[in-house]
């Protein structure tokens, strides 16, 4: 039963252009997202999050978009850089519930110099 | 300086022996946490403390018992341990229990052979 789907195990792009990420939901109570990012050995790092009263939120090079209607949200990032390879983690959360985070199975982002 | 850190990094362990993996947080947060990462790369909760309260308890078997001995400190023992605990077990930490910005240990990757 996962409720946090992350459809595209892998995405390739090439440095400079845009790439985005996809993730959706179906639990309606979740209303609170994160993305999180992961290099091998390494533990998840917090990127981005949005909360479910608004449509956008930007940081520097990286901007996530929620979709309540749709159950979806996706994060940009432009320009795309080799750093920004890693696995990244959709999660999502209902505040006031049970307050803990279900997470996506990740989509692994190559950036291509 | 290391804001969570977790030992072993890695643990190859035979059926049914008894282990423990440490976590430590040096940021001052009041909430920690154990996730576990399977085979199919899903990150799951197991557990939450709350300034050492027992918070979140998922379905886990009762053969893994976290113990928190203070704010800064939550590590897991696992008793009996089978094939299928084989996974990398992830420490987390966040400000509070209502902070969903968690910061994430590297990671312990427990081989039961």
């Amino acid at each position: 039963d996962q409720q946090v789907k992350q459809n595209s195990p892998s995405l390739s792009v090439q440095e400079g252009r845009i790439s985005i990420l996809n993730c959706d939901y179906t639990n309606s109570m979740f209303d609170y997202f994160l993305w999180y990012k992961k290099y091998p050995a390494e533990g998840p790092t917090f990127l981005i999050s949005i909360s479910s009263i608004k449509d956008k939120n930007e940081d520097g090079r990286f901007t996530v978009f929620l979709n309540k209607s749709a159950k979806h949200l996706s994060l940009h990032i432009v320009p795309s850089q080799p750093g920004d390879s890693a696995v990244y983690f959709c999660a999502a959360s209902e505040q006031g519930g049970s307050e803990k985070l279900v997470f996506g199975k990740g989509t692994k982002l190559t950036v291509n110099p | 300086d290391t804001a969570v850190s977790q030992t072993p990094k890695y643990l190859v362990t035979q059926m049914g022996n008894d282990k423990s993996i440490k976590c430590e947080q040096n940021l001052g947060h009041d909430t920690m946490y154990w996730y576990k990462q399977d085979s199919k790369k899903f990150l799951k909760i197991m557990f939450s403390y709350n300034n050492k309260e027992l918070i979140i308890n998922e379905t886990v078997p009762n053969r893994f018992s976290p113990k928190s001995p203070d704010k800064a400190h939550l590590n897991l023992h696992i008793n009996s341990l089978e094939l299928g605990d084989s996974a990398v077990y992830f420490c987390a930490s966040s400000q509070e229990i209502t902070t969903y910005e968690q910061y994430f240990g590297p990671g312990t990757r427990l081989t039961v052979t």
